[in-house]
């Protein structure tokens, strides 16, 4: 089985510019989430997607993070525009069910 | 106050060492609990998962949940380099609420064994 597919690995954009991140999950996966990795902290749920619909996106600051999720399958976070706060690993992660899921490599972001 | 406390480490240990990783938590929803190990530059991949009170075994690893005391611990027996790793503990609560699937993490333990 395949696991989540993220792009890019790594990106460097400088402070007010835009960047936006793709996944693709475990084919059959209802549930897609996005979690942002702060160095030295456990990940926090940004949004979780249960097919099209969010389920969840109390965390993400709506003023500049947005995501959406085509067709149930494959997923876009973006963020506009980028402060130095948002340095960190965005890792989207998939599960059949609502629970135990599997993540992706992640995408390191460095805002400078 | 944190809903999940977890001792970041770092821990140090020799090949063929027991480990044991620990976090507690101050959610009572909490039903479901995960240890995942992270390697340097990778995604979280999950190492156990239980969802009631006891022990889970799997091979050299040793789950062991305590509801009553909000307590978790991870034990890694004949620890190897291989090992070395960032631990990270994470819990859910149950179904029925939009917060199920929602993974509360733990900040991670940074583990290093000697050869």
């Amino acid at each position: 089985e395949a696991g989540v597919a993220q792009s890019p690995r790594y990106k460097i954009i400088e402070k007010r510019q835009s960047v936006a991140f793709w996944c693709n999950p475990i084919s059959g996966h209802a549930t897609l989430y996005w979690y942002q990795q702060i160095l030295g902290q456990g990940p926090k749920l940004l949004i979780q997607f249960q097919n099209n619909g969010v389920v969840d996106d109390s965390q993400l600051p709506k003023d500049r993070f947005s995501a959406e999720r085509l067709k149930g399958v494959d997923s876009t976070l973006k963020i506009q525009p980028a402060k130095l706060e948002d340095s960190a690993v965005y890792l989207c992660a998939s599960s059949l069910t609502r629970d135990r899921p599997n993540f992706g490599p992640g995408t390191r972001l460095t805002v400078t | 106050q944190k809903e999940v406390e977890q001792d970041p480490g770092p821990l140090s240990v020799p090949e063929g060492a027991i480990v044991s990783l620990n976090c507690t938590y101050s959610n009572s929803a909490f039903q479901y609990f995960m240890w995942y190990r992270q390697y340097s530059r990778k995604g979280p991949e999950l190492l156990m998962y239980t969802y009631s009170s006891g022990n889970k075994e799997d091979g050299r690893f040793t789950a062991q949940v305590d509801k009553s005391s909000k307590y978790i611990s991870l034990f890694i027996r004949d620890s190897q380099p291989s090992d070395s790793a960032t631990y990270l503990c994470a819990m859910s609560a149950g179904a029925g609420g939009t917060s199920y699937g929602k993974l509360t993490f733990g900040q991670g333990t940074i583990l290093t064994v000697h050869p």
